[in-house]
């Protein structure tokens, strides 16, 4: 079983849906969540962090991290055309020493089209 | 405040040929890391520098991949020889301390033939 499961998808939704991307984990250690956005030729970029359990919201972005069910989910609502990228989801566990002495694992991530 | 820099940004070689990129990330940042991105998966860290001490290189090749950090700054990776499974988009990327904020540069996409 891989560490991190993510749908590749692809994922194709008309704009102004609302769209659910998923990733599930085996690792219990896993502390830090993270969702990047990375369009076609260019380098993932950070679009939500969340530790441990809970949501957190960033304009039409809402990540949520389930634990005890060892689930994590993005949600975009209004999707645009602009939001088409792929979605790769990054998880963490505290590093040995703490603080920076860590390492990201990544979803193999969902490839999103917005159709206007 | 400017990204992080790598170059080239696309190389292509024949296989045991041999191959360095280069990386220059966010300024102050102390740690950088080089991840390899193999088409339609996620990218895997292969290195990672604390200023210019090497933290983990658990998934590095070392038969074949070599990376140094120049004066805790400026990076390099190499690969001697490429194979044909080495195609694939290196990524660098670094981060002032964990936050979740890690900064990716723009990638240097290897086709080895």
């Amino acid at each position: 079983q891989k560490e991190v499961e993510q749908d590749p998808g692809p994922l194709s939704v008309p704009e102004g849906a609302i769209v659910s991307l998923n990733c599930t984990y085996s690792n219990s250690a896993f502390q830090y969540f993270m969702w990047y956005r990375q369009y076609s030729r260019k380098g993932p970029e950070l679009l939500m962090y969340t530790y441990s359990s809970g949501n957190k919201e960033d304009g039409r972005f809402t990540a949520q991290v389930d634990k005890s069910s060892k689930y994590i989910s993005l949600f975009i609502r209004d999707s645009q055309p602009s939001d088409s990228a792929t979605y790769l989801c990054a998880m963490s566990a505290e590093g040995v020493g703490g603080g920076s002495n860590y390492k990201l694992t990544f979803g193999k991530g969902t490839l999103l089209t917005v159709n206007p | 405040e400017a990204g992080v820099a790598q170059s080239p940004r696309y190389k292509i070689i024949e296989k045991r040929q041999s191959v360095a990129f280069w990386c220059n990330p966010i300024s102050g940042h102390a740690t950088l890391y080089w991840y390899q991105q193999i088409l339609g998966q996620g990218p895997k860290l292969l290195i990672q520098f604390q200023n210019n001490g090497v933290v983990d290189d658990s998934q590095l090749p070392k038969d074949r991949f070599s990376a140094e950090r120049l004066k805790g700054v400026d990076s390099t990776l190499k690969i001697q020889p490429a194979k044909l499974e080495d195609s694939a988009v290196y990524l660098c990327a670094s981060s002032l301390v964990f936050r979740g904020a890690t900064n990716f540069g723009p990638g240097t996409r290897l086709t080895v033939t």
